[in-house]
């Protein structure tokens, strides 16, 4: 079981709509979660980081939690076309006193104008 | 501050040649990591540094590769001899420890590797 998994997409979805990315992850000690988007040929960008259950909304974006299901999410409202790129999910664990931080392999959106 | 700071942008050698990346970290930030990038693998962490001490090297794929951090402010990334297998973009990314749960990575533009 990989340690971060996301679907690998392409996730298409009309201009204007709700995206939502998903995201599980196998280390119940897991701590920090993140959401970084890439855009081709670009290296990842920090967009939203959560720590604790529930809901964490910046913008048009909302990172929901639940450590309990191991289950992160990532919604976008009001899509862009500026939005598709590919978001990657990544989650820290500390072992032996050190942070590691380990990412999915990327969902790829399509915002359909 | 300019960032995480990679050279070069983009590296073309040959089969069995050696390559060295270099990366320079954001000036105060204590973590330092060496990512591979593929379309088949994703994001891989080769390894990481914590004050410039090789914490979890579990990443990197052979021997091949090797990876220092000589001082705070400078990294490489060491391919030796390289294959055409090795071709991926490398990002470096660096992060500052924040108490509690915070630990947030900020990447550079990456080198993009192509080995023929």
């Amino acid at each position: 079981q990989k340690e971060v998994e996301q679907n690998s997409g392409p996730l298409s979805v009309p201009e204007g709509a709700i995206a939502s990315l998903n995201c599980t992850y196998s280390d119940r000690g897991s701590q920090s979660f993140f959401w970084y988007r890439q855009y081709s040929g670009k290296s990842p960008e920090l967009i939203m980081s959560i720590y604790s259950n529930g809901d964490k909304e910046d913008g048009r974006f909302t990172a929901q939690l639940n450590k309990a299901s191991q289950y992160v999410s990532l919604l976008i409202r009001d899509s862009q076309p500026s939005d598709s790129a590919t978001y990657l999910c990544a989650v820290k664990t500390e072992s032996g006193g050190y942070q590691k931080v380990t990412f999915g392999t990327g969902t790829k959106l399509q915002v359909i104008p | 501050d300019a960032g995480v700071i990679q050279s070069p942008r983009h590296e073309v050698t040959e089969m069995g040649q050696e390559v060295t990346l270099r990366c320079k970290p954001i000036s105060g930030h204590d973590y330092l990591f060496w990512y591979r990038q593929t379309m088949m693998r994703g994001l891989e962490l080769l390894i990481y540094f914590n004050n410039n001490v090789p914490i979890d090297d579990s990443g990197m794929p052979e021997d091949r590769f090797s990876a220092k951090m000589p001082n705070a402010s400078f990294s490489t990334l060491k391919i030796q001899p390289s294959e055409p297998r090795d071709s991926a973009v490398y990002f470096c990314a660096s992060s500052k420890f924040v108490g509690g749960a915070k630990n947030i990575q900020y990447f550079g533009a990456g080198t993009r590797l192509s080995v023929l």
